[in-house]
């Protein structure tokens, strides 16, 4: 079957600029989640939706950046007014169900690429 | 906050060696514990999973790794390299009760043939 899909997988956007990533899930899960990727470093948390509800957004960086999925299925990572600090890899996973209280695994797209000039 | 340590950043072999990439993990309760592995130009695929049971857990393509607790320690095997595992492995953990993986910085796995 189809696995996560995000576009677009390059972004290159001047610094001031504001961005929009896009994350669709594996039909029928219910969590989804958005981590960022520096070279040379693990994924890091962003934040995580069940359904259309953000359940925790302590990874992300500053005011600057938000996430939604207001219909519980896809969902838009958006960076206001980008710094070059903010080039990584962004990478959407999705899973059945929270691992908080039970046990499922997560699924990784191909991940967006920015690149802030 | 937990953490995930993985002590090689590069490993280089040759084909037919045996593998063992290591990590360590900081949380004092119940785990769950992942590898996942990143080839050339494709996305973060998972490898193997432990929840509970049996510490050896048998991965994809001939992929273990042993969870040892009194270590905190989730380290990945294979007894014989192929050229075609060259890639990234990340270490991940997540405690019981919560929804986020942290993962290690990777290690870059470099098979020559």
């Amino acid at each position: 079957g189809a696995g996560v899909s995000q576009s677009p997988r390059y972004k290159v956007t001047k610094r001031g600029q504001d961005v929009a990533l896009r994350c669709d899930p594996i039909s029928g899960h219910v969590s989804l989640y958005w981590y960022r990727q520096a070279l040379g470093q693990g994924p890091e948390f962003l934040t995580y939706f069940n359904y259309e509800a953000q359940q925790d957004k302590s990874g992300l960086p500053n005011d600057r950046f938000s996430a939604e999925r207001p219909e519980g299925s896809i969902s838009t990572l958006t960076i206001q007014r980008t710094e070059q600090r903010d080039s990584a890899m962004y990478r959407c996973a999705s899973s059945l169900v929270s691992l908080a209280g039970g046990t499922d695994t997560q699924y990784f797209g191909p991940g967006t690429r920015l690149t802030v000039l | 906050a937990q953490s995930v340590s993985q002590h090689n950043h590069h490993v280089i072999l040759s084909e037919a060696a045996s593998l063992e990439l290591g990590c360590n993990y900081s949380y004092g309760g119940t785990v769950n514990l992942f590898w996942y592995v990143q080839y050339p130009g494709q996305h973060l695929q998972l490898l193997l999973k432990y929840f509970s049971g049996d510490p050896l857990v048998k991965g994809i393509k001939g992929f273990e790794a042993e969870f040892i607790k009194s270590k905190f320690s989730f380290n990945l095997r294979k007894p014989s390299v192929q050229w075609s595992d060259t890639a990234e492995y990340f270490c991940a953990v997540v405690p019981s009760g919560y929804s986020t993986l942290t993962f290690g910085k990777g290690t870059m796995l470099l098979v020559s043939p």
